[in-house]
């Protein structure tokens, strides 16, 4: 398995571009998540999805969009880049509840993204 | 709100131990987790406990949890160069969802 990976590594971007950071796993997850981490802090969580065509917002989902077309795929949509939005972006999966039991979250490598 | 917090820095000797400490404040949180993070590279899951347990030891991790003080620590036995890193405490919250609120991290120095 490949586990979570995510695309490109690092972008920068012009304040009012648009991209998608790319997200996917191939361990049959139901339960993604976006998260943002800035410098010197923790990660925050943007939005996640509990499976295909279900998504919810996190603590910080202002200036993001999300869609959940398939398990596997999880983008992350930037529609008008800001400065604030200089962050690196993590990509998390789990199973969600099995047996009663919250299963952890796998981490992707992340997306290094720099708005000037 | 949830809110976990770490210290920032801890530098040790190779061989020593390492005592990370984090506290919480959602006495609800089923999980606490213990993640870390090295240089340009992504989170990976240390060890986790769960809320009603005390004690977890694996290998040289052991996770202590004070349900009470709401306090979880991290000890590293036999420090070594290769665990200077970030390691970041977080909380499961969200039931089902199983979200995390993540501490700000600690960096681990450790020095030969």
């Amino acid at each position: 398995n490949a586990g979570v990976t995510q695309t490109p590594k690092f972008r920068i971007l012009k304040i009012g571009q648009s991209m998608t950071l790319q997200c996917a796993q191939d361990m049959n997850h139901n339960y993604m998540y976006w998260y943002r981490q800035d410098p010197g802090m923790g990660l925050k969580l943007i939005y996640y999805s509990v499976g295909a065509g279900i998504t919810d917002k996190g603590e910080v989902p202002n200036g993001y969009n999300v869609s959940r077309s398939t398990t596997e795929d999880f983008p992350l949509r930037l529609e008008l880049a800001a400065p604030s939005q200089t962050s690196v972006y993590f990509c998390a999966s789990s199973y969600g509840l099995v047996g009663g039991y919250q299963e952890t979250q796998y981490f992707g490598p992340g997306t290094r993204l720099l708005v000037l | 709100g949830e809110d976990v917090e770490q210290s920032l820095f801890l530098s040790v000797r190779e061989g020593d131990s390492s005592v990370i400490n984090c506290t919480y404040t959602d006495s609800s949180s089923t999980y606490l987790y213990w993640y870390k993070q090295e240089p340009g590279a992504g989170l990976q899951l240390l060890t986790y406990i769960f809320s009603n347990m005390d004690m977890k030891q694996d290998q040289r991790l052991t996770v202590l949890l004070n349900k009470k003080d709401k306090h979880l620590s991290l000890r590293i036995a036999d420090t070594q160069t290769g665990d200077s890193a970030i390691y970041f405490c977080a909380e499961g919250y969200g039931g089902a969802t199983n979200k995390l609120i993540f501490g700000t991290g600690t960096l681990l120095a450790v020095q030969p």
